[in-house]
């Protein structure tokens, strides 16, 4: 079965450190997302994207976020200069194109984020 | 704001036992409801999912029941074994391009033998 794997699986780095979370969605889906959560909490949106620009975005997606889908199967997260609430596990999804008639968001295992 | 409000936070139940998990919306502009299971060190897996136009769905063990009018839905897990012990996420989402999911704060599930 098809899956959403992102890489690395755990990432640490210095206050002030840009990083890039990458992802590779599941072949066919055309929606793509990114969510946090920080430890023992819930799961947060940060932000989703659909036909190569940003559909919605939460507050928590401000000018130190960006994404991009730089080829035909990557999409990445980066984070341009990391603080220590950005500690998190980083999950991104994806969704089938909205014809087959569902709105499921499927995750990836997510990296986790550690900002020192 | 609160989207989605999710208890309890954590329940044991004995095996074989109904584990019910509780959430409730407030933006009746939701039309998709779907619960997530959770392992630690994992990512959420859709579990099942529904839209208001039902108001149960039953896939195995799993069932979602859904009152609009109480703008409710809960997780019914009947006959509840120890591979079930996660935690549990309810979701809700307003169908359209953006289509975020708003997650409750989980519930933590324990199944003792």
């Amino acid at each position: 079965e098809p899956e959403v794997t992102q890489t690395p699986s755990h990432q640490v780095t210095q206050m002030g450190q840009e990083v890039i979370l990458r992802c590779v969605p599941i072949s066919n889906h055309l929606y793509f997302y990114w969510y946090r959560q920080i430890l023992g909490q819930k799961v947060e949106f940060l932000v989703s994207f659909y036909n190569n620009e940003i559909s919605e975005k939460s507050e928590i997606f401000d000018d130190q976020f960006s994404v991009e889908r730089p080829d035909g199967s990557n999409f990445t997260l980066k984070i341009r200069s990391t603080k220590l609430e950005d500690s998190a596990m980083y999950f991104c999804a994806s969704s089938p194109p909205r014809a087959k008639g569902t709105d499921t968001q499927y995750f990836g295992p997510g990296t986790r984020l550690t900002v020192l | 704001q609160q989207q989605v409000k999710q208890s309890p936070q954590s329940l044991i139940v004995q095996k074989g036992g109904i584990s019910i998990i509780n959430c409730a919306y407030e933006n009746t502009a939701f039309d998709y409801f779907p619960w997530y299971q959770q392992f630690p060190g994992k990512g959420p897996a859709l579990l099942i999912a529904i839209r208001p136009d039902v108001s149960e769905k039953k896939e195995g063990r799993f069932t979602i029941s859904f009152n609009k009018s109480a703008k409710q839905f809960s997780l019914h897990i009947m006959d509840s074994q120890p591979g079930d012990s996660a935690t549990y996420f309810c979701a809700a989402s307003r169908s359209g391009t953006g289509n975020q999911f708003y997650f409750g704060t989980g519930t933590s599930l324990t199944v003792i033998p």
